[in-house]
């Protein structure tokens, strides 16, 4: 696609649950970022990959966090035993070559935990 | 924990004025400084990727400086237009890694 997608849109999840939150980067990106924002705060760095490998996890708050990104395309965050703190948006984005070049981000996903 | 810091937290101007934010970072291990457009129910777009100290940068009515001896970036929109209201983010990277660290950013409202 022409841009970074990002499913779902939003996702509604009871606390405890488990969820996936894809991300699609733009073609030909190795580069690829999650971040969280909460409301009323910038976006706070969880994940950085570069190619397939995770080459800086240092952002994930606890262990229920992970992601993967098998082929070095698509990624996923799946988040485990959901928290109501865990509410969010959830942002993506990839860039061609790293952080000298510009990132392009998704439109993010909404969770809200109840 | 890297501080960056963006101020004001939020403006408001009236249509034609002209307005400057700030974004405040860490002087040492500096590589590179992007500035961001963010609109609600948009993705965040990129205004500007800085790396040079010095470095201006110009898009149509906004511009970017950045002095990495002192630590800060200034964000100018000249005549601001109601399409302008946005949130602003800075994101900061050492030389150390690769991931943004953003600012909380400057919401900006524009009347016309």
């Amino acid at each position: 696609g022409a841009g970074v997608s990002q499913t779902p849109s939003n996702k509604v999840t009871e606390k405890g649950k488990y969820v996936e939150l894809r991300c699609d980067p733009i073609s030909g990106h190795t580069a690829l970022y999650w971040y969280r924002q909460s409301l009323g705060q910038g976006p706070e760095f969880l994940i950085y990959f570069q190619g397939t490998g995770a080459a800086d996890d240092s952002g994930l708050p606890n262990d229920r966090f992970f992601a993967v990104r098998p082929e070095g395309s698509v990624s996923t965050l799946k988040i485990q035993r959901t928290e109501r703190g865990d509410s969010a948006v959830y942002l993506c984005a990839s860039s061609l070559l790293g952080s000298t070049t510009q990132a392009f981000f998704g439109q993010g996903t909404r969770l809200t935990v109840v | 924990i890297l501080n960056v810091e963006q101020s004001p937290q939020s403006l408001h101007v009236q249509e034609g004025d002209s307005t400057n934010f700030t974004c405040s970072f860490p002087s040492s291990n500096f590589y590179a400084l992007h500035w961001y457009r963010w609109e609600t129910a948009k993705s965040p777009e990129a205004l500007f990727v800085m790396t040079l100290n010095g470095d201006e940068k110009k898009k149509g009515r906004i511009s970017a400086t950045l002095n990495t001896k002192e630590g800060y970036s200034y964000l100018y929109i000249k005549g601001s237009q109601p399409e302008d209201s946005a949130t602003y983010l800075c994101a900061f990277i050492t030389n150390a890694g690769n991931m943004l660290t953003f600012g909380g950013g400057t919401r900006l409202m524009v009347k016309p």
